[in-house]
């Protein structure tokens, strides 16, 4: 069964303090991943695609990377504004329109 | 942004009615989704638009159906809506087929 898990749940980080969210899938046919942010009561924003094991993406603090079986996305120095909650997705090859998301990271930085 | 306009965004029903939840979308994308968003679950795909008229059943359809009869307009209908049903509702629309998607900011239902 196609799968995507994100991990944690939930983070806590100060200002500056730099970590990694993890979105690890299990599809029988990677066609694309892509990250989005989630504002509460917002519709989730469209950060980044990956498309191949080995390819980076960067936007100001946020760098994505991807692997033949997971992806991260690293926030260097975060800033409270960096707060939101951030969702992986991975479009399939199965002949469908359909992309499988994660339940996402809640991400809180503190001033 | 793709310009995705849903409507309305917060609506109280009650078990049984008929609900009609609307996306408008600026962009002339051919492809454009329906998603329910529920603690627990992530984005869940209830039906999606390759075109207009054309329509599938994503994982979640049973007591939903849409209708899209212009490119800019997918229309998502709760037949006689359920506690179930309770959830945020988010559109979304592409371009192409492996383009990323880009979401309206949601309708909140509320069945009692």
């Amino acid at each position: 069964e196609d799968q995507v898990t994100q991990s944690p749940e939930a983070l806590r980080l100060q200002e500056g303090e730099s970590s990694s969210l993890n979105c690890s899938y299990t599809v029988s046919g990677l066609r694309g991943l892509f990250w989005y942010r989630q504002d509460p009561g917002k519709g989730p924003e469209f950060l980044f695609t990956l498309y191949s094991a080995g390819e980076e993406k960067e936007k100001e603090r946020l760098k994505a990377t991807l692997t033949k079986k997971e992806s991260f996305l690293h926030i260097t120095a975060p800033k409270p504004e960096d707060s939101a909650t951030y969702l992986c997705a991975v479009r399939i090859t199965s002949g469908t329109y359909k992309y499988i998301f994660g339940t996402g990271t809640r991400l809180k930085v503190l001033a | 942004d793709a310009g995705i306009t849903q409507s309305p965004r917060h609506k109280v029903t009650e078990t049984g009615t008929p609900v009609t939840l609307r996306c408008h979308q600026t962009e002339n994308h051919r492809y454009m989704y329906w998603y329910r968003q529920d603690p627990g679950h992530g984005l869940r795909l209830i039906h999606y638009s390759y075109g207009v008229k054309d329509t599938d059943k994503g994982e979640v359809s049973d007591g939903y159906s849409v209708s899209r009869s212009k490119t800019e307009d997918f229309l998502l209908t709760l037949e006689s809506a359920t506690s179930s049903q309770t959830s945020v509702y988010f559109c979304a629309s592409a371009s192409d087929y492996n383009s990323p998607l880009h979401f309206g900011n949601g309708t909140r239902l509320t069945v009692t």
